[in-house]
């Protein structure tokens, strides 16, 4: 297995577009983390699943960022009419469970110009 | 809540010495972890050491060795004959009662030759 990936690597989209990132765990790994990454600080957490089921979400999850998991594989992290300050970057992790070693993904950089 | 402070937001250490990056954090939790991730550039994140707060035995993982003062709510990282490829973002991370991590806002680490 080559680790958690992420696609694109990098998107540089316009205020007001809707983008959709993807991450693809490692295939044992039954949960899958969103994190985003802000110049200049640490990941802050958005939304982790088990499975397909979406158990916790961040109050910086704002109503424009929706996140699935359907069939328990990959993920998708959409963002809806796209704004300047949501430019950073988004970090997709996994691992087996619980209190277990979380593996990062690459990241997708986001600029909204 | 959780926070996880760094107060050093860059350190240096000359090849083959020893250099020590603080971290201070703050839960409610009686249960948790305390993780170092290290960050390279333009690369993901890594899992460096971690700590069972329920252990009083500080972690080690090679040159990697932490010193975990659980009443003072310190965990910090020393690095022992640091090697140019430990050249990263070192961040502080913590983990309890959620399995989402709460991160500092990282240190800079430059290894000069």
């Amino acid at each position: 297995d080559t680790g958690v990936s992420q696609n694109p690597r990098h998107k540089i989209t316009k205020r007001g577009q809707n983008v959709t990132f993807r991450c693809d765990p490692i295939s044992e790994h039954n949960r899958l983390y969103w994190y985003r990454q802000t110049l200049g600080q640490g990941p802050e957490f958005l939304t982790y699943f088990q499975n397909e089921a979406q158990l916790e979400k961040s109050r910086l999850l704002s109503d424009r960022f929706s996140a699935e998991r359907p069939k328990g594989s990959f993920s998708t992290l959409e963002i809806q009419r796209t704004e300047q300050g949501d430019s950073a970057m988004y970090l997709c992790a996994s691992s087996l469970g619980g209190t277990d070693e979380q593996f990062f993904g690459p990241g997708t950089r986001l600029t909204v110009l | 809540a959780q926070t996880v402070t760094q107060s050093q937001p860059e350190m240096s250490v000359q090849e083959a010495e020893t250099v020590t990056l603080s971290c201070t954090y703050d839960t409610s939790e009686s249960d948790y972890y305390l993780f170092w991730y290290k960050q390279p550039p333009s690369r993901q994140m890594i899992l460096v050491i971690r700590q069972e707060a329920y252990k009083q035995q500080n972690a080690t993982e090679n040159r990697f060795s932490v010193n975990f003062q659980k009443a003072a709510k310190s965990f910090s990282l020393k690095i022992s004959d640091s090697q140019l490829g430990d050249a990263a973002m070192y961040f502080c991370a913590s983990q309890g009662g959620s399995e989402k991590l709460v991160f500092g806002k990282g240190t800079k680490l430059t290894v000069n030759p």
